[in-house]
C-alpha cells in the first residue's frame, strides 16, 4: 500500500512569493490535514479537509489556504510569504484513526 | 496555550532498558490519544493509540498509560534498542463525529536516545 506522498520535497520561494504544495493520500483515506513543524516547534495543525470540504482551520492567517480535490488530494496554497513562514509542512491522511503522514515538503523562504 | 505538553525535552537510556516518556494534557474534551515517532527528514510514523474509556494498551514492546484524573499518559519501551532512538511526540484529539477523531494536538516532543 503506498504512503501518504508529498511534493516537492524542497521547495525555495522568495519572500513575497506563493508556494503551493500538493498531497496525495493514502488510496481509500478521505480526510486531509495539513500540519506545519517550524524549526524547533511542534507539529501546529493548519487545515483540515474531508471530502472535499475545508472541516477545521487553525490558527494562521488566511494567506494560508487550500483545497481538496475529487480524488481526494489536496493542496496547500501560502500567499504573500514571509520568512517565518520556512518550515516542513507535513500532510497527514485518514479514514478515521489514526493520522498517516507524509515526508514532508521543507520550504524555505529568503 | 499549549494543550499537550511534554516537559522533558529529551531522554537518554542504555539499551536493553525501560524507556518511559510522559505527556500531560489539559483538554478534559479530550478521548483519544496516541504516540508518534519521528526520525529526521522523514514524516511522524503512528506507534500506539489509547481511547479514553481504557487505562492501558499494549503493542509489543509499546505499552501506553492513561491517568483521565490526572490527564497525563505516558509510554513505555520495553527493552529499549537504539533503533528507538527517534523523536517521539503524543497526540491527543476528540471524537469529531461519524468515524472521525479529527484534528490531533501534538506536544513538543521528547528527544529519546538509546545507547548500545
Amino acid at each position: 500500500e503506498a504512503g501518504v506522498t508529498q511534493s516537492p520535497t524542497h521547495l525555495i520561494k522568495t519572500r513575497g512569493q506563493q508556494a503551493t504544495l500538493r498531497c496525495s493520500p493514502i488510496s481509500g483515506h478521505t480526510s486531509v490535514y495539513w500540519y506545519q513543524q517550524a524549526l524547533g516547534l511542534g507539529l501546529q495543525f493548519l487545515l483540515w479537509y474531508d471530502e472535499g470540504e475545508e472541516r477545521n482551520r487553525g490558527n494562521f492567517p488566511p494567506r494560508f489556504s487550500g483545497r481538496q480535490f475529487p480524488n481526494y488530494s489536496s493542496e496547500l496554497n501560502v500567499n504573500a510569504l514571509e520568512l517565518e513562514d520556512s518550515a516542513l509542512y507535513l500532510c497527514a491522511s485518514s479514514l478515521s484513526a489514526p493520522l498517516h503522514f507524509g515526508n514532508g515538503t521543507r520550504l524555505t523562504v529568503t | 496555550d499549549q494543550q499537550v505538553k511534554q516537559n522533558s525535552p529529551s531522554l537518554s537510556v542504555q539499551e536493553g532498558r525501560i524507556s518511559i516518556l510522559n505527556c500531560d494534557y489539559t483538554n478534559s474534551m479530550f478521548d483519544y490519544f496516541l504516540w508518534y515517532k519521528k526520525y529526521p527528514a522523514e514524516g511522524p510514523t503512528f506507534l500506539i493509540s489509547i481511547s479514553s474509556i481504557k487505562d492501558k494498551n499494549e503493542d509489543g514492546r509499546f505499552t501506553v498509560f492513561l491517568n483521565k484524573s490526572a490527564k497525563h499518559l505516558s509510554l513505555h519501551i520495553v527493552p529499549s534498542q537504539p533503533g528507538d532512538s527517534a523523536v517521539y511526540f503524543c497526540a491527543a484529539s476528540e471524537y469529531a463525529g461519524g468515524t472521525s477523531y479529527g484534528k490531533l494536538t501534538f506536544g513538543q516532543g521528547t528527544i529519546l536516545t538509546v545507547h548500545p
